[in-house]
């Protein structure tokens, strides 16, 4: 299992950026996936989506500005990022749920990609 | 939202000497299918978390089994027997039983 994150820079706030999870050893259609940002105040889920693709979750902090979506033939994940502020500067992880179920948490977690909003 | 509160923040430890940390939740963490979605992840410096327990007890493969988790409802502990170099970083507590998830603030381990 490999998850390589893409997409990661530096941004003005206001500004939009796409992260993508390149995911490799498993199928994207057999697992859940999440999005979790670390900043100097620790770890936050920021997003979910299920097996199906059909049902995705957001923090409360990005919802309405992030979404969460996949590309199974490409075995991509993806986070679309709108109206980045400060606040959201953090290095962004890609985690893999065990199977259609998050609760017990992440198996695999990407390197993480780095974005920094700042003017 | 579910507040998840660790202690100590930092952990000095003595090698070879037990550890244990301690992770509350504001809300019973038992879900409606019956199980405790408490989990724990290590993260050594410069990497990526790695989990280490999940379901209060369960060890993930290729965890040692000096790593132990337990608890119930509010409370839990993860519990190292005895502490071994590569167990430096910072531990977190997440929980998985109510949205939106939540990770504790981190434990920081190192070293005396």
């Amino acid at each position: 299992v490999q998850l390589l994150e893409f997409g990661g820079g530096l941004v003005q706030p206001g500004g939009s950026l796409r992260l993508s999870c390149a995911a490799s050893g498993f199928t994207l259609t057999h697992h859940a996936m999440s999005w979790v940002r670390q900043t100097v105040r620790g770890l936050e889920w920021v997003s979910a989506i299920s097996v199906s693709g059909k049902n995705t979750y957001y923090a409360d902090s990005v919802q309405g500005r992030f979404t969460i979506s996949r590309d199974i033939f490409q075995n991509t994940l993806y986070l679309q990022m709108h109206s980045l502020g400060a606040e959201d500067t953090a290095l962004y992880y890609c985690a893999k749920c065990e199977s259609d179920n998050c609760r017990p948490g992440f198996d695999y977690w990407g390197q993480g990609a780095l974005v920094t909003v700042s003017s | 939202d579910v507040v998840m509160t660790q202690s100590p923040l930092s952990l000095p430890v003595t090698l070879g000497q037990p550890a244990s940390i301690s992770c509350r939740s504001s809300q019973s963490l038992v879900y409606s299918d019956g199980n405790t979605y408490l989990n724990w992840f290590h993260q050594r410096p410069g990497q990526s978390p790695r989990r280490l327990i999940y379901k209060v007890s369960n060890r993930d493969s290729g965890v040692p089994d000096r790593f132990s988790g337990s608890g119930s409802g509010t409370d839990f502990t993860l519990k190292i027997s005895r502490v071994e170099a590569e167990d430096v970083g910072i531990y977190y507590c997440m929980q998985g039983t109510h949205w939106p998830w939540s990770f504790g603030q981190g434990t920081k381990v190192e070293i005396k």
